[in-house]
């Protein structure tokens, strides 16, 4: 079965510094792969997706995720942190065929000014 | 374009008692819904997902059920809540069934079960 896990459910940094969120993915066939992003008290929102196209993958608000299938990974990053980025990151797959997403436990990003 | 209501946004209901969240999808015809809850501090649990009218299938066990009366329409419910329904749901929509769209949030009721 799919499954994602995400390193750390918290992470810190300094407002202008690296974002770095990371995302590793268990499938037997390359999936596509999604991050989202939680606002406090609202729905989830798509910030970019991976389908097999380039491997590296541009999304909102300056985010950008490369898809790495050596590592299985899909980590999530940003040069420099905004304070507006601080919420909860959630990475996301799919195989092909399916309906279903199967979302990992989340990250809560919170950016120091 | 496409939008999706959910509603209400907060609920406040006594253990026992029935409980109905809708969900609506508007801009575009035949799509996959979902409801997850997500408890705090915790990540998605799919409860729920049709990927038509009156096909439900369930993934988990639990005192809710769903329904989709309509094309655009899904409904979660329960006809006693439990204390352990407490959470944050979140309704969505994809379509496709290629697995590589993704799914559209609502932006969640949040219900308290006191």
């Amino acid at each position: 079965a799919q499954s994602v896990t995400q390193l750390g459910s918290h992470v810190s940094v300094s407002e202008g510094a690296l974002v770095l969120l990371r995302c590793n993915y268990s499938s037997s066939v390359p999936p596509y792969l999604f991050w989202y992003v939680q606002y406090p008290n609202q729905g989830l929102q798509l910030l970019l997706k991976y389908t097999s196209a380039a491997t590296l993958v541009k999304g909102i608000n300056g985010f950008e995720a490369e898809f790495k299938k050596s590592e299985t990974s899909f980590h999530l990053t940003k040069p420099s942190a905004h304070m507006s980025d601080a919420a909860e990151y959630f990475c996301a797959v799919s195989d092909f065929g399916a309906n279903n997403l199967f979302f990992g436990t989340g990250t809560r990003l919170t950016v120091i000014p | 374009s496409q939008t999706i209501h959910q509603w209400p946004a907060t609920l406040v209901q006594p253990v026992g008692s029935p409980l109905s969240l809708e969900c609506t999808v508007e801009g575009t015809s035949n799509p996959n819904l979902y409801w997850y809850r997500q408890a705090a501090g915790r990540g998605l649990q799919l409860l729920f997902y049709s990927v038509g009218i009156g096909q439900i299938s369930s993934e988990v066990p639990q005192n809710l059920s769903a329904s989709r009366p309509q094309d655009r329409q899904f409904i979660l419910s329960s006809k006693k809540l439990l204390l352990s329904d407490s959470g944050f749901y979140l309704c969505a929509w994809s379509v496709g069934t290629g697995g590589n769209q993704p799914q559209h949030f609502g932006d969640g009721t949040r219900l308290s079960i006191l």
